[in-house]
């Protein structure tokens, strides 16, 4: 069993759509969710993280971790075509263990 | 523009030649990082740095592989004896407290013909 799960999608909705993004993982431990934006042929991007359970909003985007389902999500309320892109969730058991373990990564397209 | 750069941006090579691919972080920032990314693939860690000292490795980087980051500044990653296999994007970040801040840089795309 892989330590992060991703579904790679793709995933395409009209513009203004609400997008839902998840990762399951299978690491108790884990307690730092990240999601990270990559556009094509480039390095990925920050886009939110969070500690422990819970939620976290910014702007259009909301992160949300449920520690004991082990299922992390990323919502993106009013996506716009500028949205398009490969979303990564990515996690960390913190403490003296820096590296992060990526899912696949899922590729959206939001359609004008 | 005071983000991660990496150098060179593209590295086209014949199998069994070496390559040197360079990392500058975030100016501030301790923590250094090297990942692996293959198409359709997330990131795969590879080693990480704090200040000059590598405090850990990957299974993924082979003897063939060795990173450096001399006065805990910029780093290098040096393939020896590339294979074909070795095609992928490097990516280098760092980050200045937590591993929840890593930033990346563009990466650096390797072809092993």
């Amino acid at each position: 069993q892989k330590e992060v799960e991703q579904d790679p999608g793709p995933l395409s909705v009209p513009e203004g759509a609400i997008v839902s993004l998840n990762c399951t993982y299978s690491n108790s431990a884990f307690q730092y969710f990240m999601w990270y934006r990559q556009y094509s042929r480039k390095g990925p991007e920050l886009l939110m993280y969070t500690y422990s359970s819970g939620n976290k909003e910014d702007g259009r985007f909301t992160a949300q971790v449920d520690k004991s389902s082990k299922y992390i999500s990323l919502f993106i309320r009013d996506s716009q075509p500028s949205d398009s892109a490969t979303y990564l969730c990515a996690i960390n058991s913190g403490g003296s263990n820096y590296k992060l373990t990526f899912g696949k990564g899922t590729l959206l397209t939001v359609n004008p | 523009d005071t983000g991660v750069s990496q150098n060179p941006r593209h590295k086209i090579t014949k199998r069994g030649q070496n390559v040197t691919f360079r990392c500058d972080p975030i100016s501030e920032h301790n923590r250094l990082y090297w990942y692996r990314q293959t198409l359709g693939q997330g990131p795969e860690f590879l080693t990480y740095f704090q200040n000059e000292a590598q405090l850990e490795k990957s299974r993924l980087l082979s003897d063939r592989f060795s990173a450096e980051r001399p006065k805990g500044s910029f780093s290098t990653l040096e393939i020896q004896r590339t294979e074909q296999g070795d095609s992928a994007m490097y990516l280098c970040a760092s980050s200045e407290a937590g591993p929840e801040t890593q930033y990346f840089g563009p990466g650096t795309r390797l072809l092993v013909l």
